[in-house]
């Protein structure tokens, strides 16, 4: 238990579908992040919230939209994805004062998503 | 643009080997490198570095980091199976817009 849950763990879906997947922390991080692990690839930083307000999305293509309603909860929303976004997709959470530090950062166990 | 490598990418060893593990960084205002242990779920957090010389220690792990030359070392002695795995270096960096930039990991096999 990292205290960062993911849901769903798995999940295949049709380029046409349009899914979400979620992630809530239980640390009282005010930082929460979306990163894509593709094999043979570093991992890749997608989205950053800090106290609920985005603060980078590195030119993620608009198929994938971040949602975050509050500091314990993260979406990220997929419609009309392609087979190259198959990959593992993880949460994480930090704690940071006013902007996200970045000092320890947590990850859930990841989202396992395959586009078919 | 910022980059973290890490070296060697894979490496096998037999159990009760000794290994060291490198990372070297290239960031705009470095504020911590951190390394992780990754098996086949989510990276588990091992160390972070923020001072250079200072050497953190857990077990049988321990790392160093050295800001003149902009590395790191992660060593772990009398490995053991249970410490294969994919390990991987993250550096942060950034003022206002802080990132943290990972390598693309260190593949450990231990064998019996």
């Amino acid at each position: 238990e990292t205290g960062v849950t993911q849901t769903p763990r798995h999940l295949v879906m049709g380029m046409t579908n349009k899914k979400s997947l979620k992630c809530e922390q239980h640390l009282g991080h005010n930082a929460m992040y979306w990163y894509k692990q593709s094999a043979k690839k570093p991992l890749e930083l997608m989205f950053v919230y800090s106290l609920e307000e985005r603060v980078e999305n590195n030119s993620v293509p608009s198929r994938f939209s971040p949602e975050c309603p509050n500091s314990s909860h993260l979406f990220l929303h997929l419609h009309t994805l392609q087979p190259e976004d198959s990959a593992l997709y993880l949460c994480a959470s930090s704690q940071g004062s006013g902007q996200y530090s970045g000092n320890t950062i947590y990850f859930g166990e990841g989202s396992w998503l395959t586009v078919v | 643009e910022d980059k973290v490598v890490q070296s060697p990418l894979s490496l096998v060893v037999h159990e009760g080997d000794t290994v060291t593990l490198n990372c070297s960084y290239e960031v705009t205002n470095f504020r911590s490198l951190l390394w992780y242990k990754q098996e086949k779920k989510a990276p588990t957090f091992l160390f972070m570095l923020t001072s250079s010389g200072i050497e953190k220690k857990s077990g049988r792990l321990s790392s160093i980091l050295d800001k003149k030359e902009l590395f790191s070392i992660l060593n772990i002695t009398a490995t053991q199976t249970g410490d294969s795995a994919v390990y991987l270096c993250a550096v942060g960096s950034g003022g206002s817009n802080y990132k943290l930039t990972f390598g693309k990991g260190t593949l450990l096999t231990v064998n019996p």
